[in-house]
């Protein structure tokens, strides 16, 4: 059965004290990988993709990885402002754009 | 360019009531899609419209029922409300085979 698993479920950081989200996943092909960031109250907010093993994609803090069997969000030097649940979706084949999404990871940054 | 627009925000329902909610999409994108997240769960797809005139089940689809009016707006129907159903859904759209963008989402309480 496809399945995506993130870790931790939350994490608290100090401001400055860089992290990393995980993310595995067993599917039975995958198509691509979606990195996602949720506010409290509001809709996911899309961040990264990633397609093949060894690709990385970056946006300010944060570094996104993918091998095999996991992708990791590196986050070097939060700030308070990158609080959120991170969220991570594998897209699979099945005839329609099926993406299966992982529970997520609390995150909080504090000053 | 409002993106994903979604009402209404909040919703109380009794047991038995039935709604709709309705999703509107102003990027031209061919696919929408209706998901909804329950705390400790990832995003679970309810319903998907691949392209206008279309709809297919997802992993969730009992008790709704969908309607892509068109190919900006796409509803989703609670016939009768059970609390089960409690929880926030959201509305996204995409390309075909590409990056889904979510709506603010609708917060729906059944008592």
């Amino acid at each position: 059965e496809d399945q995506v698993t993130q870790s931790p479920e939350a994490l608290r950081l100090q401001e400055g004290e860089s992290s990393s989200l995980n993310c595995s996943y067993t599917v039975s092909g995958l198509r691509g990988l979606f990195w996602y960031r949720q506010d409290p109250g509001k809709g996911p907010e899309f961040l990264f993709t990633l397609y093949s093993a060894g690709e990385e994609k970056e946006k300010e803090r944060l570094k996104a990885t993918l091998t095999k069997k996991e992708s990791f969000l590196h986050i070097t030097a939060p700030k308070p402002e990158d609080s959120a649940t991170y969220l991570c979706a594998v897209q699979t084949p099945g005839g329609y754009n099926k993406l299966i999404f992982g529970a997520g990871t609390r995150l909080a940054v504090h000053p | 360019n409002a993106g994903v627009t979604q009402t209404p925000k909040f919703q109380v329902l009794k047991t038995g009531q039935s709604m709709t909610l309705q999703c509107a999409q102003d990027m031209n994108h061919n696919s929408m899609y209706w998901y909804r997240q329950d705390p400790g769960m990832g995003l679970r797809l309810i319903y998907y419209s691949a392209s206008e005139g279309t709809t297919d089940k997802g992993e969730v689809p009992n008790g709704y029922n969908v309607s892509r009016l068109n190919k900006r707006e796409f509803s989703l129907r609670l016939e009768s409300a059970a609390p089960s159903q409690t929880s926030v859904y959201f509305c996204a759209s995409s390309e075909v085979e590409d990056t889904q963008y979510f709506g603010p989402g609708t917060r729906l309480t059944v008592l």
